[in-house]
């Protein structure tokens, strides 16, 4: 079985500042690991995602995640953030052998403050 | 990559009625899978959608109450029968397309549901 766990259903930063968003897992199976993004009355866009490799994985808009297997992390980050990053973000996990049932966690609300 | 329309967009509904939303996709895809988005909350797989046979469906969910059709490899729909006010959500169509040695999954615009 799987599960995520976002630490924070809301988190606010200032422009400029490093963005940090929580995601723990659970796996009995290795995982691909992603992270989405949902703007304001729209759907879901791919971010980055960790599949096998490198544990450091670089996303769209800046935004880049590490896979520590040791703590059962893939935390979210962007060392300087910007208005337009203020949106939902999931973090979702699906088994290694299968990609074809994705679990989500509960999603962070990002806010930026001027 | 893959480009999803869903329609439509949104709709306000009467409870006890019943709303097909559609989804298309520019490309042929095997995996196509219906997601719901209450409000607040994030999101939950109702089903996936099977080319040439039978949804299969998640517990909790069942084809009287959201019956699908997968007529093609590039469209699906979802029925929400019976509505009532806890039907309200965004419903999203997804699909599953390979990249190389892994899988990505996207994600359409999603339904905005409303019952009153």
């Amino acid at each position: 079985a799987q599960s995520v766990t976002q630490l924070g259903s809301h988190v606010s930063v200032s422009e400029g500042a490093l963005v940090l968003l929580r995601c723990n897992y659970s796996s009995s199976v290795p995982p691909y690991l992603f992270w989405y993004v949902q703007y304001p009355n729209q759907g879901l866009q791919l971010l980055l995602k960790y599949t096998t490799g490198a544990t450091l994985v670089k996303g769209i808009n800046g935004f880049e995640a590490e896979f520590k297997k040791s703590e059962t992390s893939f935390h979210l980050t962007k060392p300087s953030a910007h208005m337009s990053d203020a949106a939902e973000y999931f973090c979702a996990v699906t088994a290694y052998s299968s990609a074809s049932k994705i679990i989500f966690g509960s999603g962070t609300r990002l806010s930026i403050r001027p | 990559s893959a480009v999803i329309s869903q329609k439509p967009s949104r709709d306000i509904c009467q409870r006890g009625t019943s709303l097909t939303i559609q989804c298309q996709v520019d490309s042929q895809v095997t995996m196509m899978f219906w997601y719901r988005q209450q409000p607040g909350q994030s999101l939950t797989l109702i089903a996936t959608a099977n080319q040439g046979s039978e949804a299969t469906y998640e517990s909790g969910f069942v084809i009287d109450k959201f019956p699908i059709s997968r007529p093609n490899l590039t469209f699906s729909t979802l029925t929400v029968s019976n509505m009532s006010p806890e039907d309200s959500s965004i419903y999203l169509c997804s699909v599953e397309i390979e990249n190389g040695s892994s899988y990505e999954q996207y994600f359409g615009p999603g339904t905005r549901l409303t019952v009153t």
